[in-house]
């Protein structure tokens, strides 16, 4: 059974910096991996999706990355924002269709 | 793009009544349909999978007595919590996926309060 780990748990960072969240997998047999974001009581936005053919995907100041070899994705935030306060969510997607979620880590950027 | 949403966002309801969630595709045909549950600062827990026409598939540990699971089309997945107990408050959050690409659109989720 896919087990997915997100470290750390918590981040908090100064506003401007650059950051890296990472997210590993046990079974490297996954279909896509995707990362979300969660705010306070609300539903999960989805930010990048990573095919299993995809090394990276980018959009604005994010970057995700993927290495099935090693079970590791990294969600890199350029340039943090106050913002971009959020639980922030990886998930793999199975062959069977399941998707199987990591704990989170919740980020807070100071001011 | 997809878009999924969920009816109610927020429920009170009393000790021992039914509660049912609905989960709609609003610009897509969705033959699978999944349910999560979300407890406090917790992860996404898969409870169900269903596809449309046939019975749900049940992740292990999930009454499937307790959370009843329709999915009567291509744009409608119901989940119902018989007989609502206060540890059945949660987070429910429903996807929904487009076969050609397997990537699953996520519903806002439904608030669910059992006093």
């Amino acid at each position: 059974k896919q087990e997915v780990t997100q470290i750390p748990a918590a981040l908090s960072v100064p506003e401007g910096e650059n950051l890296v969240l990472n997210c590993s997998f046990t079974d490297s047999a996954i279909y896509n991996l995707q990362w979300f974001r969660q705010d306070p009581g609300k539903g999960l936005t989805s930010l990048l999706l990573i095919q299993s053919s995809q090394r990276e995907q980018t959009s604005g100041r994010l970057n995700a990355s993927l290495d099935k070899s090693s079970g590791r994705s990294t969600l890199y935030i350029a340039a943090s924002q106050p913002g971009d306060s959020a639980t922030y969510l990886c998930a793999g997607l199975g062959n069977n269709n399941d998707m199987r979620f990591g704990a989170g880590t919740r980020l807070t950027v100071k001011p | 793009g997809a878009v999924v949403s969920q009816h109610p966002s927020r429920v009170i309801c009393k000790s021992g009544t039914s509660v049912k969630i609905e989960c709609r595709s609003l610009d897509f045909q969705a033959t699978t349909m999944f349910w999560y549950r979300q407890f406090p600062k917790k992860s996404l827990m898969l409870m169900a999978t269903s596809n449309e026409g046939s019975k749900a598939t049940y992740e292990q540990g999930v009454e499937k007595d307790k959370f009843l699971i329709n999915h009567a089309s291509l744009t409608l997945s119901t989940l119902t919590v018989t007989s609502a107990h206060p540890e059945d408050s949660s987070f429910y959050i429903c996807s929904a996926s487009i076969p050609r690409d397997n990537e699953q659109f996520f519903g806002p989720g439904t608030r669910l309060t059992v006093l």
